[in-house]
């Protein structure tokens, strides 16, 4: 079983859609939360994170975390095309030594 | 440009040879790390580097692969008798200590033939 697992979709969606990206883990261990956005052949790009429990704004994105449930969230609010890309949820314990990335999503947001 | 810069972009090798990518991280960050990205997955952690230590490395790190900081700034991989099954994007990230925030290079892309 992967300490990670994201549904690698493609995700297709129109313009001004509600986009909502999600990962499942395993390591109770976890404390800190990453979403990344990756452009083709280009390398990933932080978007947000989360300590431990809880949610954070900004601007179009939120960004949800349930310990309890071992499950995490990124909504994308009022989408736009330039959005189209692979999404990476990423995690690591509290030593930040290693990090574990979900296997993307691949978003395509349709004008 | 003040990032994280990955040398070369693209390498093409045949099955046997040996490659050395280089990574050249943001000039104060003390962490550098490396990852492996196939088509259709997320990054994988292959090591990290606090200044000029090797401090973990993944199980998918065989032998044939080491990597190097020798004065605690750029960053060498080094892949001997290489496989097709090598062939992937090596990507290279660099934080302040214990930070979660990564800056990711644009990555080697290797193809082995």
């Amino acid at each position: 079983q992967k300490e990670v697992e994201q549904d690698p979709g493609p995700l297709s969606v129109p313009e001004g859609a509600i986009v909502s990206l999600n990962c499942t883990y395993s390591n109770s261990a976890f404390q800190y939360f990453m979403w990344y956005r990756q452009y083709s052949r280009k390398g990933p790009e932080l978007l947000m994170y989360t300590y431990s429990s809880g949610n954070k704004e900004d601007g179009r994105f939120t960004a949800q975390v349930d310990k309890s449930s071992k499950y995490i969230s990124l909504f994308i609010r009022d989408s736009q095309p330039s959005d189209s890309a692979t999404y990476l949820c990423a995690m690591t314990e509290y030593n930040f030594n290693k990090f574990y990335f979900g296997s993307g999503t691949k978003l395509n947001v349709k004008p | 440009d003040t990032g994280v810069s990955q040398d070369p972009r693209h390498k093409i090798t045949k099955r046997g040879q040996n490659v050395t990518f280089r990574c050249d991280p943001i000039s104060e960050h003390n962490r550098l790390y490396w990852y492996r990205q196939t088509l259709g997955q997320g990054p994988e952690f292959l090591t990290y580097f606090q200044n000029e230590a090797q401090l973990e490395k993944s199980r998918l790190l065989s032998d044939r692969f080491s990597a190097e900081r020798p004065k605690g700034s750029f960053s060498t991989l080094e892949i001997q008798r290489t496989e097709q099954g090598d062939s992937a994007m090596y990507l290279c990230a660099s934080s302040l200590q214990e930070n979660y925030e990564q800056y990711f290079g644009p990555g080697t892309r290797l193809t082995v033939t």
